[in-house]
């Protein structure tokens, strides 16, 4: 993706509480987007921030800071449903821009 | 169901092929996004639709090509289709293609070139 930095991989254990940082370049920001994708789905959208701060929304948390080009989504109570890629997705240039992804492996 | 629509859903192609990929946007949405995932590859954008006009246009192939009709479907076009081309390709809706209007994503067409 275009300098947008999240991690490959992360695991976390069922019922626990996993944080999935993303950077992104300010320029050119219209706000960012959260999509959650299974292998070989769809990506479905969870979150949108435009303004810093947290956004809630039952389980899924977002939060943005525009000035740090920073934003993370917090997965709580995780279930093993929760296992798929998450994309952090800055809306830039008319366009949403997506980077690699966060592949979460939820444990039992 | 995001309600946006793509066929086929599966698509077996031989090299130097040219395939149409079709795409209905949620109802009253007007923007259209063409995205490219290959296996194991984030997103790419190609290019995005707003009313029939082309409003962005990503790293799109010349040998790709898309437009937007009257009644705000969309197709995407892939001639002398190589083995790279194989991947999944999604379309999205939007209501205006302005930033903080949700972007849904339809299930995809799958193409493989043999």
């Amino acid at each position: 993706g275009q300098n947008i930095d999240q991690p490959t991989e992360m695991t976390a254990t069922e019922g626990a509480i996993v944080q999935i940082n993303c950077t992104y370049q300010t320029s050119g920001f219209n706000g960012l987007f959260w999509y959650q994708q299974h292998a070989g789905e769809a990506p479905t959208f969870l979150s949108y921030n435009v303004l810093d701060g947290l956004e809630e929304k039952g389980r899924f948390s977002s939060f943005l800071s525009r000035s740090k080009g920073y934003s993370y989504l917090l997965l709580k109570e995780l279930q093993m449903k929760d296992s798929a890629s998450y994309l952090c997705a800055p809306f830039q240039g008319g366009k949403l821009i997506f980077g690699q992804g966060t592949e979460l492996s939820v444990k039992p | 169901d995001s309600g946006v629509t793509q066929t086929p859903k599966h698509l077996i192609t031989a090299t130097g092929q040219r395939v149409t990929l079709r795409c209905s946007p949620r109802s009253g949405d007007l923007s259209v996004y063409w995205y490219q995932q290959s296996l194991d590859q984030g997103l790419q954008f190609l290019i995005h639709y707003y009313n029939g006009e082309e409003r962005a246009k990503g790293n799109i192939l010349e040998r790709f090509s898309a437009q937007q009709f009257p009644d705000l479907h969309s197709e995407l076009n892939l001639s002398s289709l190589e083995l790279g081309d194989s991947a999944l390709y999604f379309c999205a809706s939007s209501v205006d293609g302005v930033a903080g209007n949700t972007i849904y994503f339809g299930e995809g067409s799958w193409l493989t070139v043999v």
